[in-house]
């Protein structure tokens, strides 16, 4: 299994302004995804973060809301840029074994926009 | 329609009841399937896999139907620690897993 560590656990920010969430991994690993959850809702994927070149965005999700990096195999950002209160959420990071059967998640990040 | 459906929950039983998850998936391309648990304010977490012959891990039992894309999670003799929401996961083999709703599951003493 992966230990992952996501900073900061939770915020507060106001309208308008972004927040860089940062997730570090115990080893390295290929696979790494970043997740939202709404209140009440299951997991939705936003895009697989690519070591060394842009991340892979879902349906409904783009780069200049949501830009991502990684650096290499153990680290990754994700940004929620210019916030709106419908940002509220818990962000996660996860990482997966390459046959995408078993999936390891982040503690998340709750994030509130007022 | 969605990849993963899921009966909406809640569920609130007494200890030491039995009970039941349904979960359909549509793509009948998926290739394994998974029940993961999520306890309040926390990130989910792999309960157990599921197979086409059925596995069981403890009171924990778990059932694949290919031919009817239905998957069954069955908890006996509940405990006041199993309250949690149960998510079903479908693995397409070539994507991140695809995860159900939820089902919010309360055991109560």
């Amino acid at each position: 299994s992966a230990v992952i560590s996501q900073k900061p656990s939770r915020d507060i920010c106001q309208r308008g302004t972004s927040l860089t969430i940062q997730c570090q991994v115990d080893s390295q690993v290929t696979m790494m995804f970043w997740y939202r959850q709404q209140p009440g809702q299951s997991l939705t994927l936003i895009a697989t973060a690519n070591q060394g070149s842009e991340a892979t965005y879902e349906s409904g999700f783009v780069i200049d809301k949501f830009p991502i990096s990684r650096p290499n195999l153990t680290f990754s950002t994700l940004t929620v840029s210019n916030m709106s209160p419908e940002d509220s959420s818990i962000y996660l990071c996860s990482v997966s074994t390459v046959d995408y059967n078993e999936q390891f998640f982040g503690p998340g990040t709750r994030l509130t926009v007022l | 329609r969605k990849e993963v459906e899921q009966d909406p929950g809640p569920f609130n039983v007494p200890e030491g009841a039995t009970v039941a998850f349904n979960c359909t998936y549509s793509n009948s391309a998926s290739q394994s399937f998974f029940w993961y648990r999520q306890d309040c304010r926390k990130e989910p977490k792999l309960l157990m896999s599921v197979y086409s012959s059925g596995n069981e891990d403890g009171r924990f039992t778990a059932q694949l139907n290919r031919a009817s894309q239905y998957i069954s999670l069955l908890i006996r003799d509940s405990k006041l620690s199993d309250s949690a929401t149960y998510l079903c996961v479908v693995n397409r083999g070539n994507t991140p897993l695809v995860f159900g709703k939820g089902t919010r599951l309360s055991v109560i003493a």
